[in-house]
């Protein structure tokens, strides 16, 4: 079974910096997609950037990237320019190409900017 | 609207009581999804629909839950018998095939169990 680990409960950034958030799992599959979500106290799982397995370059959604290794089973969330939108709580998932259970998710880490 | 609806927001009963909670999709998404988040804790799959097909259900989807989706249109969740474990928000998401894989959310119903 995939499984996925944030190993940081919480993380806390200024506002206008830099922050990177963690993700790890664990798959035999090959081909499959990575996804950062985005949960703010509205509860909404909002999606932030999405990663083809297959595709070597980091995706990129305006001040979000991923560094994704996939020999090292790694997908890291970088927020650039951090803004106190960005609170939230921030899951990593995991799915295989029409998997019929949908996302994998992580434990979350709880994202706080500070002001 | 285009996003995910669910009804209601928030659901409040007591145990031993049974509750019913609805998904609307976006509209042309065949696929539909029931997750379980609980408080600190990252959405757990319960069941999977496509069209009205339920296709996939997880090991947490206990005979007291029962999942629905009559005409492939909106879904119903409905929870017998409740218990304290239950509470909890219940997810629904929907994709379309061919949407790149992304899942879209709906705001959720919470649960809580008295």
């Amino acid at each position: 079974a995939q499984t996925v680990t944030q190993s940081q409960p919480e993380m806390s950034v200024q506002e206008a910096e830099t922050v990177t958030l963690s993700c790890t799992y664990d798959t035999s599959e090959s081909d499959y997609y990575l996804f950062w979500y985005k949960q703010p106290p509205s509860r909404q799982m909002i999606l932030v950037i999405r990663q083809e397995a297959y595709k070597q370059q980091n995706a990129t959604e305006n001040r979000f990237s991923v560094n994704f290794q996939k020999a090292a089973k790694s997908f890291s969330l970088k927020i650039s320019d951090s803004q106190l939108g960005d609170a939230a709580m921030y899951f990593c998932a995991y799915r295989l190409p029409g998997g019929a259970d949908g996302l994998t998710f992580g434990k979350g880490t709880h994202l706080i900017i500070q002001p | 609207d285009t996003g995910v609806s669910q009804n209601p927001r928030h659901k409040i009963t007591k145990r031993g009581q049974n509750v019913t909670f609805r998904c609307d999709p976006i509209s042309e998404h065949n696929r539909l999804y029931w997750y379980r988040q609980t408080l600190g804790q990252g959405p757990e799959f319960l069941t999977y629909f496509q069209n009205e097909a339920q296709l996939e259900k997880s090991r947490l989807l206990s005979d007291r839950f029962s999942a629905e989706r009559p005409k492939g249109s909106f879904s119903t969740l409905e929870i017998q018998r409740t218990e304290q474990g239950d509470s909890a928000m219940y997810l629904c998401a929907s994709s379309h095939r061919g949407s790149d894989e992304k899942l879209f959310f709906g705001s959720g119903t919470q649960l809580s169990v008295l």
